[in-house]
């Protein structure tokens, strides 16, 4: 049974570029979440798709946006990339009642 | 709101003692609560879930927690450290219902396990 998978593991931007991360969900689930987690914090909640939508979103500016496919998997974009976007981007899928996650393993972003 | 406090960013036990890792949290609703852990320079491993059943949960690798409302605690313990259990470790809290779905995560505790 597939975990949630993630791509690519690492990445190297420039300030001001633009990323895409992938995600692919546990095999069974349909809603995905998206956290940023700081060197030496905690993850922070980014937003959370279901049903192709988003349907919860936290407090990130709009230079985050997302989207789900018909398959359930789920990119990240980050426009306009800051040195403080540098970090560790986890994705997590669960059921549609949103409530237990399973994590992937990241994608570690480096802003340069 | 939500909110997690993990006491003590750092704790360092003897392999083969015991292991406590503390957390309080702060919700407006009846809360779900997780405990993840991390390795380094990876994804959040789910160690072990409160979901309004038992409050007495086990979890992997021999982890246990016991959610006490009255105290709104959910720490997390271990009898017997193993070096493998040196991590990093997260508690985290969610709404049980209702339209809120965002997962409030601790500081995150690092265990050390000394030989």
């Amino acid at each position: 049974d597939a975990g949630v998978t993630q791509s690519p593991t690492h990445l190297i931007k420039t300030r001001g570029q633009q990323v895409t991360l992938r995600c692919s969900p546990k095999s069974g689930h349909d809603t995905v979440s998206w956290y940023q987690q700081a060197l030496g914090q905690g993850p922070q909640f980014i937003f959370q798709y279901y049903e192709e939508e988003e349907r919860q979103r936290g407090n990130f500016p709009d230079r985050f946006s997302g989207h789900q496919f018909p398959n359930y998997s789920s990119e990240l974009n980050v426009n306009a990339l800051l040195l403080g976007d540098s970090a560790l981007y986890l994705c997590a899928s669960s059921l549609r009642t949103g409530r237990v996650a399973f994590f992937g393993q990241g994608t570690r972003l480096t802003v340069v | 709101a939500q909110s997690v406090t993990q006491l003590g960013s750092h704790v360092s036990v003897s392999e083969g003692a015991l292991v406590l890792l503390r957390c309080n949290y702060s919700s407006s609703v009846p809360p779900y609560l997780f405990w993840y852990v991390q390795y380094p320079n990876q994804g959040l491993q789910l160690l072990l879930k409160y979901t309004s059943a038992a409050t007495l949960v086990k979890g992997i690798n021999g982890f246990e927690a016991e959610f006490k409302k009255s105290e709104t605690s959910f720490h997390l313990t271990k009898p017997s450290a193993h070096m493998s259990d040196a991590a990093e470790y997260f508690c985290a809290v969610v709404n049980s219902g209702g339209s809120n779905y965002k997962l409030t995560f601790g500081k995150g505790t690092l265990l050390t396990v000394n030989p």
